[in-house]
């Protein structure tokens, strides 16, 4: 299995409060990506990073920060949590190049905005 | 937007019993993916197709890309209760590695 980890695995917060998850890999893959899985809607791109301070939005980034300042950390920041954010992420790497893009998971956070 | 779109969403079937998913989308992508995911873990990767009309065998599992690279299957047969989970499809399309996936069969195979 690919070196990924994410903390935390669960959370619990309430409504307007900030929350950040964590993923850590040891694969020195230069992407890393954040999804959300909603039941009924598969996995939804937030943000990803191509690179060290290099990152861009994806379909559903409204209401998520990223910062990338290592290889091996990917953060994900909800900077006001609302209850639509209450969902299962998940961090994912790849070392993409054109036709390759398999992507390793990380066994996801999920997350509660009561 | 891309969009893929993926048949049925939910499957029981006993086992032993064959079963096919499809992907379906009105965008050619330069890659297809197929993952399976477990509750309570990411998602893993079990085939690659590239090229239209690639066909890939994994045991039991067989996975095709359409001629035009816009739709993809998944065919079981002899379905086991160890097949059971979600599967997901991924369209990639050449940029940064990014993909579309589909929203997911949830299988579920008895005894």
């Amino acid at each position: 299995d690919a070196g990924i980890t994410q903390s935390p695995r669960h959370k619990v917060t309430e409504t307007g409060t900030p929350v950040t998850l964590r993923c850590h890999q040891t694969e020195n893959h230069r992407y890393m990506y954040w999804y959300r899985q909603d039941p009924g809607h598969g996995l939804r791109l937030i943000h990803y990073s191509y690179g060290v301070k290099d990152t861009d939005k994806g379909e559903v980034s409204d209401g998520y920060s990223v910062s990338r300042s290592k290889t091996e950390d990917f953060l994900l920041t909800l900077e006001s949590a609302t209850s639509s954010q209450t969902s299962v992420y998940f961090c994912a790497i790849s070392n993409w190049q054109p036709l390759t893009d398999t992507q390793y998971f990380g066994p996801g956070t999920r997350l509660t905005v009561l | 937007t891309q969009l893929l779109e993926q048949s049925p969403q939910f499957l029981s079937i006993q086992e032993g019993e064959n079963l096919t998913v499809y992907c379906n989308s009105s965008s050619v992508f330069s890659s297809l993916q197929w993952y399976r995911q477990e509750p309570g873990e990411g998602p893993v990767l079990l085939v690659t197709v590239v090229t239209g009309g690639e066909v890939k065998k994994l045991k039991r599992l067989t996975f095709q890309f359409g001629d035009a690279r816009k739709d993809s299957s998944l065919h079981i047969t002899a379905a086991q209760t160890g097949d059971t989970g979600l599967y997901l499809c991924a369209g990639g399309y050449n940029q940064g590695g990014k993909l579309i996936f589909g929203q997911g069969t949830e299988l579920s195979v008895k005894p």
